[in-house]
């Protein structure tokens, strides 16, 4: 399977500290993506970084990616209380016809602590 | 704009029922999903359209089937559920082609007894 593996599982962490989880992935990619779960809800997008590039920044967020190594890592600055979530990367490895077919990591689970 | 909705919220079916998850997205999107996620083990995609008229089995299609209604609509059915189909279900829709973001619905939390 491509699924990517989040490490680690779960992370627990004070209130303004940074946050780093890694993803790792099997086989070749175009893109990796990042997402964040509140309890209950949906996926959302945080972020997507593309095979050619090493490193991205968005707001807070700051996300590698070695293709070498097959990794990427999710790194999450002055970390909040809202910030507290799984958070889970995805590629987009297999590009059938005019979709895409995306896999996904099983996850990181972050606390925030105030 | 909704985005996407995905009904019902709940279910909880007896081992053999059917019944039918539905799922709706208002924004244009060509391509939509169907994932399962379970404890441990991230989301695993059942089906996904690449476009009205098209779809495809994902990584765990057994026991499932879809149909992609129209553009806005793709529902998954159970035809006689088992135990091992308890989970959360997700919709997901996105622009087609590489590098696009997945918009997901709120998720439908099934149980079979």
């Amino acid at each position: 399977s491509q699924q990517g593996e989040e490490d680690p599982q779960a992370l627990s962490i004070q209130e303004g500290e940074n946050a780093t989880m890694n993803c790792s992935y099997k086989t070749s990619i175009n893109n990796l993506q990042w997402y964040r779960q509140n309890s209950g809800r949906g996926l959302v997008h945080l972020i997507l970084i593309r095979s050619n590039e090493r490193e991205k920044h968005s707001g807070r967020l700051r996300v590698t990616l070695d293709t070498s190594k097959k990794s990427s890592s999710l790194l999450i600055t002055a970390s909040r209380a809202a910030d507290t979530a799984s958070y889970f990367c995805a590629t987009d490895a297999v590009f059938l016809g005019t979709g895409n077919q995306f896999y996904f990591g099983t996850g990181t689970s972050l606390t925030v602590i105030p | 704009n909704a985005g996407v909705t995905q009904t019902p919220k709940f279910q909880v079916l007896k081992t053999g029922q059917s019944m039918t998850l539905q799922c709706a997205q208002d924004m244009n999107h060509n391509s939509m999903y169907w994932y399962r996620q379970d404890p441990g083990m991230g989301l695993r995609l059942i089906y996904y359209s690449a476009s009205e008229g098209t779809t495809d089995k994902g990584e765990v299609p057994n026991g499932y089937n879809v149909s992609r209604l129209n553009k806005r609509e793709f529902s998954l059915r159970l035809e006689s559920a088992a135990p091992s189909q308890t989970s959360v279900y997700f919709c997901a829709s996105s622009l087609t082609g590489q590098g696009y973001e997945q918009y997901f619905g709120p998720g439908t939390r099934l149980t079979v007894t």
